[in-house]
Formats: C-alpha cells, structure tokens, sequence
C-alpha cells in the first residue's frame, strides 16, 4: 500500500506554544488528507478534512483557529496546535486519499504523540 | 464522528482460539474497513469489505457484512500472542468521504 509518513513522531513542549505536525503522502498525491485525535485507550475521532488547496471542513466542537490546518500541496498537510494545553497532549494521526481515483482505500500516517507540559 | 459501536471492549483468550469482535453502525456505506492497532502506534488495514460483498477472507481472518443489520464480525483464527491489539471497524458513509471508527476492542491473547 502506499506510505504516509508524520513528523515530528512525538514532541514535547511547554504549555502555550505552538506545535506544527507534517503529514506527508510519500508515493502517491493526495487530493484530500484527514487529522484525527486520539486520546488514551480511546478510538480514533476525526478532527477535520483538509482538500488540496481549500480550507479545511472541522468537525463538530473542533475549533479552527485552535486547530489550524493547511494542504498546500497534494503531498503535504500541515497540522498546527496553537496555544496548546495539557488537555491538548494527544495521538494525533493523518490519513489520505486520492478521490481523483475514486480510491477506496485511505492511507494512515503512524501518528504523533503530543505532550504538553 | 464515531458511528459504530463494537463488542466486546475487550476479549482475553488462549493462543490457538479464535477470536471474534463485532461492529455495529448507523447509516448507508460504501464499506467497512478493519484496522489493527498496537499500544501506542499507528493503524494497520486488515481488511476492506464493500457493501455488496458479504464475506471476506485475507489469511486467518474472516469478516462478514450484513448491511440489513447494519453489523459486521471481524473472526481471527488460531490467534497468536503477536495478535494482542486493538482492533476497530471503520465505515466509510455513502454521502462523505470520511472514515467513521468504532470504539475499538481490545484483545489479549495468552500464550
């Protein structure tokens, strides 16, 4: 299958500063790409969809300006936590799909662990 | 979002048993993907079923679909300890693009 990678794998940092995480789509272009959150012995919840070249769609109680989100190109998307908190420290994992191909399979980054100090 | 649900939370069984988790969901799908994950990191696709398809194999597993029941089971065959995970099903939704997982079950095989 194709390869997505994610970095930085984990990071640590201070309270109130800002955390960027890449996902990159190795092999293949990515028309749209997804950032989920997962939080301890929890299952994946999905935190926006990022489409090449558009602003990102967020979910529901996920907020854009905390959670600040750019796909430039169709290989890279970029996750940024502003101002983050403890209750921020989180597995944050990216996926993507070219739906120029209709494709059904979706490709998972390995995830970064963030911890907020 | 999070559209399934999954049973058991959590199975504990001998190596050689068979182990079998079932999922749960809500609306219309294209299909339902299961993914392995080990403590602490990224996910594995096992296996993709597509809503016209009732069965699936790949290996030692088995995965059946009902979409009139809106369920699927995902059966793992003489398990070994290197099976230990948690496994989740994922649907893709017939109106979006996205992913839906459920919450997971976690399983634990002894050796």
């Amino acid at each position: 299958g194709a390869v997505v990678s994610q970095h930085p794998s984990w990071v640590i940092c201070k309270s109130g500063t800002s955390v960027k995480i890449e996902c990159r789509s190795l092999d293949f272009q990515a028309t749209t790409m997804f950032w989920y959150r997962q939080f301890p012995k929890q299952s994946l919840m999905l935190m926006a969809t990022s489409n090449e070249g558009s602003k990102a769609t967020y979910e529901q109680g996920v907020e854009k300006d905390k959670f600040l989100i750019n796909h430039a190109s169709l290989t890279l998307s970029t996750l940024t936590v502003t101002s983050a908190h403890p209750e921020d420290s989180s597995f944050y994992i990216c996926s993507a799909r070219d739906l120029r191909q209709q494709a059904v399979e979706q490709f998972f980054g390995p995830g970064t662990r963030l911890t907020v100090l | 979002s999070q559209q399934g649900e999954e049973d058991p939370q959590a199975l504990s069984i001998q190596e050689g048993e068979n182990a079998t988790m079932n999922c749960s969901y809500k609306t219309s799908i294209n299909n339902l993907q299961w993914y392995r994950q080990n403590s602490g990191r990224g996910l594995v696709h096992l296996i993709l079923i597509r809503s016209n398809e009732r069965e699936k194999h790949s290996g030692r597993l088995r995965v059946t679909l009902d979409t009139s029941k809106k369920s699927s089971s995902l059966l793992i065959t003489a398990s070994r300890a290197a099976d230990t995970a948690s496994y989740f099903c994922a649907t893709d939704a017939a109106d979006d693009y996205k992913l839906s997982f459920g919450a997971g079950t976690t399983v634990t095989v002894r050796a």
